[in-house]
């Protein structure tokens, strides 16, 4: 069956270390998104990529980075720069602009 | 602005009991609108969407939405809610002028008492 695969489903991180998260989908979908939840905030959009070798930031891009070299594939790094990073992480992808996303289960990630 | 708001942070509901979570939106003109679940710890579940047509919209699981168009709404109910429902539930829009990505409400989250 096609889906999104998101992995780890939990990751612990040292202070001032950069992790990549990874999202990987099966679907054919051309557009894909990170976004970032937090309790009582909803989800906010980290970076979102509507074709490959191309991506545009969200409403929270600072302190993350994303490539598109695959269609499939869309990675999300957090870097040393980004000051509170501990939250739950979803990957989604999209075929088309009639069509609601499909998500992945989700990374947490932990701060240590 | 334009945004997408729903007004109830958390609703509970007795077991067999009807339930509606609202959602409005403000933008110019009709967005796409899409209602979704999550279970904790998980990623989310389309529930339905509607884009024209039928106001009524009949999704998974039993739910279905109105769209009001005089209010700006689109409702979700649900005619008799059970335990496995508790969830948080997302509105979410696509606007027409800017259809590259789907903007979220902060979600209402649903409590079911036996």
């Amino acid at each position: 069956d096609g889906g999104i695969t998101q992995s780890p489903k939990y990751l612990f991180r040292k202070e001032g270390q950069n992790v990549t998260l990874s999202c990987e989908q099966n679907l054919n979908h051309d557009a894909m998104y990170w976004y970032r939840q937090d309790p009582g905030q909803g989800l906010r959009l980290i970076y979102y990529s509507q074709i490959v070798n191309d991506f545009q930031k969200g409403d929270i891009a600072e302190g993350y980075s994303v490539s598109r070299e695959k269609k499939e594939s869309f990675p999300l790094t957090v870097t040393s720069a980004q000051k509170n990073p501990t939250a739950f992480y979803l990957c989604a992808s999209r075929k088309g602009q009639f069509d609601g996303y499909t998500f992945g289960s989700g990374t947490r990630l932990t701060v240590v | 602005a334009q945004s997408v708001t729903q007004p109830d942070i958390h609703i509970t509901v007795s077991e067999g009991a009807s339930l509606e979570l609202r959602c409005n939106y403000s933008y110019g003109a009709t967005p796409y609108l899409f209602w979704y679940v999550q279970s904790p710890g998980q990623g989310l579940q389309l529930l339905l969407k509607y884009f024209s047509g039928d106001t009524l919209v009949q999704g998974i699981k039993g739910f279905e939405a109105e769209f009001k168009r005089s209010q700006s709404s689109f409702n979700l109910r649900k005619p008799s809610v059970h335990w496995s429902d508790a969830a948080e539930y997302f509105c979410a829009v696509v606007p027409m002028n800017r259809d590259d990505k789907i903007i979220f409400g902060k979600g209402t989250r649903l409590h079911i008492l036996p």
